[in-house]
């Protein structure tokens, strides 16, 4: 267990409504990422942070942003919400030089 | 850019019998690769791994080899057990790279 929380673990928004996802750990991993998890597209990776302040974008970025002011937690935030965001949202974490990722429970965003 | 391609799904077996994921790789250098397992209503979990070609990843009775000359990682395991029902991830991380990408999934049922 990596301790990683996710919250909230389900939401249902409207289009155009503002959503943020939260990923909590408790173990002081330098890495945190948020991939979202879509039929025939495996995982993809949205935005990932190496360090406090430090973010960079992955392949999906469009549409979201990211903020890590705590080591703990990352942040995820969809200024305006939108239908082709509907998905299930994994938090991951890994150490430097280890690219194994430990996965949190995921959030599963619907956008009506 | 890199990328993984995975068997199409969805595969159902019956238990006891032999268990094959194909999975191929496009990536420059040499990267690590690695399979993950995703059981219903959780996260990913790591499940094998290898770092260099000819290397072999075991985990819970699953195998799978690192072949450069065919750039492949296919997921092996002799006897499934209903237990293995999941969905299966094959992934790659390019050398320095602290991001993984992942194929497109895999899905497993056995049956009894």
């Amino acid at each position: 267990d990596a301790g990683i929380t996710q919250s909230p673990r389900h939401k249902v928004t409207e289009t155009g409504t503002p959503v943020t996802l939260r990923c909590h750990q408790t173990e002081n991993h330098r890495y945190m990422y948020w991939y979202r998890q879509d039929p025939g597209h495996g995982l993809r990776l949205i935005h990932y942070s190496y360090g406090v302040k430090d973010t960079d974008k992955g392949e999906v970025s469009d549409g979201y942003s990211v903020s890590r002011s705590k080591t703990e937690d990352f942040l995820l935030t969809l200024e305006s919400a939108t239908s082709s965001q509907t998905s299930v949202y994994f938090c991951a974490i890994s150490e430097p030089r280890d690219t194994r990722l430990y996965f949190g429970p995921g959030t599963r965003l619907t956008v009506t | 850019g890199d990328s993984v391609t995975q068997m199409e799904g969805p595969v159902t077996l019956s238990e006891e019998a032999f268990l094959t994921i194909n999975c191929t790789y496009t990536a420059t250098g040499y990267p690590s690769l690695f399979w993950y397992v995703q059981y219903p209503g959780e996260g990913l979990q790591l499940l094998l791994k290898a770092t260099k070609a000819d290397d072999k990843g075991s985990n819970k009775g699953f195998e799978a080899t690192y072949r450069k000359e065919t750039t492949s990682f296919h997921l092996e395991k002799g006897s499934v057990q209903v237990s293995d029902s999941a969905v299966y991830f094959c992934a790659l991380s390019s050398q320095g790279a602290q991001k993984l990408v992942f194929g497109q999934g895999t899905r497993l049922t056995i049956n009894p």
